[in-house]
């Protein structure tokens, strides 16, 4: 069965330093990945996919993920915080049987001013 | 366009009463889908429309829940009769696509907290 992993439930990080927030997935075939975010009583906005191609991919807000075949890994990653960025993040992976997408729990960013 | 409309954005009830949530895509997308969020949970797929089909409700979780979609802009989520642990953010979507390998992903409305005491 499809399924992503987001190991860690909260990341803080400094304004101004780089942040990651780790996605590991499980798929048959190849992997369509997929972060959203989502802002506090908002719905979840896309930020940017993986489907082919480079393995790094870049998407809104200055964010960027790269795809890592070998450590089944998809991880979103942005050079320099901002306070805005401060929200939960979901990884997300299409399921191949049934087209369908499925979420991770969540990861809760906080970046502290 | 407006995005994915949802009302109410909140709704208090009581135990055992009718909750009915509402939902208008985007105009245009051909899939709707509602979206369950809670803190134990994470964020799980009830059921999703296509052309205003359901395709697969397996995640509907009782028979107490139910959703229509009469036409291509509205969609109505129910609960008959609540419970509290009915309580948690409904989140409903639209979508050119299912599987989002085109496009720009999925477009969520800004959800219905339901709270059930």
């Amino acid at each position: 069965a499809q399924s992503v992993a987001q190991p860690e439930d909260q990341v803080n990080v400094a304004e101004g330093n780089p942040l990651t927030v780790k996605c590991t997935y499980s798929v048959s075939g190849n992997p369509y990945l997929f972060w959203y975010v989502q802002y506090p009583n908002r719905g979840l906005q896309f930020l940017l996919k993986y489907i082919t191609g480079d393995n790094l991919v870049k998407g809104s807000y200055g964010f960027e993920a790269e795809f890592n075949k070998s450590q089944t890994s998809f991880h979103l990653k942005k050079p320099s915080a901002l306070v805005s960025d401060s929200a939960l993040y979901f990884c997300a992976v299409r399921d191949i049987s049934n087209d369908k997408i499925i979420f991770g729990k969540g990861t809760r960013l906080h970046i502290l001013p | 366009d407006a995005g994915v409309i949802q009302s109410p954005r909140h709704e208090v009830t009581e135990m055992g009463q009718e909750v009915t949530l509402r939902c208008k895509p985007i105009s245009g997308h051909d899939y709707l889908f509602w979206y369950r969020q809670t803190m134990m949970r994470g964020l799980e797929l009830l059921i999703y429309f296509n052309n205003n089909v359901p395709i697969d409700d397996s995640g509907m979780p009782e028979d107490r829940f139910s959703a229509k979609m009469p036409n291509a802009s509205f969609s109505t989520l129910k609960i008959q009769p609540s419970e509290p642990r009915d309580s948690a953010v409904y989140f409903c979507a639209s979508s050119l696509v299912l599987g989002q390998v085109v496009g720009y992903g999925y477009t969520f409305g800004s959800g219905t907290r339901l709270t059930v005491v």
